[in-house]
């Protein structure tokens, strides 16, 4: 059983380009959490997607931050017209019964915005 | 809002020797669970250990333990007979036994076993 799978694994976009991160969940699996880690500090919660549902998107900035979990697919999580400070490692964890159980995670994209 | 604080930012250790990481938590909930999370160098997040706080008993995962004081909002982690593998970040993390599905972390601690 493969593990959470996140592609790119490294994004370098330029200030007012779009970046798109994705992430296929362990197979089974119907809980998608994404989290944001800056340097030198823990991750934070962003968006928590249910298949085809948002269920908690309140640590997502209200602009130019969006995210989707589809019928088939991966989940993705897009940023519009980056910024300086949208430079960080972005972590994918998926779950079979929801975050108070094990969550397991991607690898992460590290996204650099020149 | 619950809040989470690692007050060790780094430690080293010799291989083989025994190492407590320290983690502190605010909350006015009762129910909820803790977390021990690793992150070697390859970056993936690893759980390493999970605690109810509602369970007095201390949980163990082999060479990793905990020792959960719930009056003193205090998660510590101790590492038994440490491994050059056990180099790592160690983040611990909170989540509510109701309501919102999300992990608090703390800011981490860089953990370096030396050989």
């Amino acid at each position: 059983n493969a593990g959470v799978m996140q592609n790119p694994r490294h994004l370098v976009r330029r200030r007012g380009q779009e970046a798109r991160l994705r992430c296929s969940p362990m197979k089974g699996h119907s809980h998608v959490y994404w989290y944001r880690q800056l340097p030198e500090e823990g991750l934070k919660f962003m968006v928590y997607l249910q298949k085809e549902n948002i269920i908690d998107e309140s640590g997502m900035p209200k602009e130019r931050f969006s995210a989707e979990f589809p019928k088939e697919g991966p989940s993705i999580l897009r940023i519009q017209q980056v910024v300086r400070g949208d430079s960080a490692a972005y972590f994918c964890a998926s779950s079979l019964q929801g975050a108070r159980e094990k969550l397991f995670f991607g690898s992460g994209t590290q996204l650099s915005v020149l | 809002a619950q809040t989470v604080t690692q007050s060790q930012p780094e430690m080293s250790v010799q291989e083989a020797e025994t190492v407590t990481l320290s983690c502190t938590y605010d909350t006015s909930e009762s129910n909820y669970y803790l977390f021990w999370y690793k992150q070697p160098p390859s970056r993936q997040m690893i759980l390493v250990i999970r605690q109810e706080a509602y369970k007095q008993q201390n949980a163990t995962e082999n060479r990793f333990s905990v020792n959960f004081q719930k009056a003193a909002k205090s998660f510590s982690l101790k590492i038994s007979d440490s491994q050059l593998g056990d180099t790592a970040m160690y983040f611990c993390a909170f989540i509510l036994i109701q309501g919102a599905q999300k992990l608090v972390f703390g800011q981490g601690t860089r953990l370096t076993i030396n050989p």
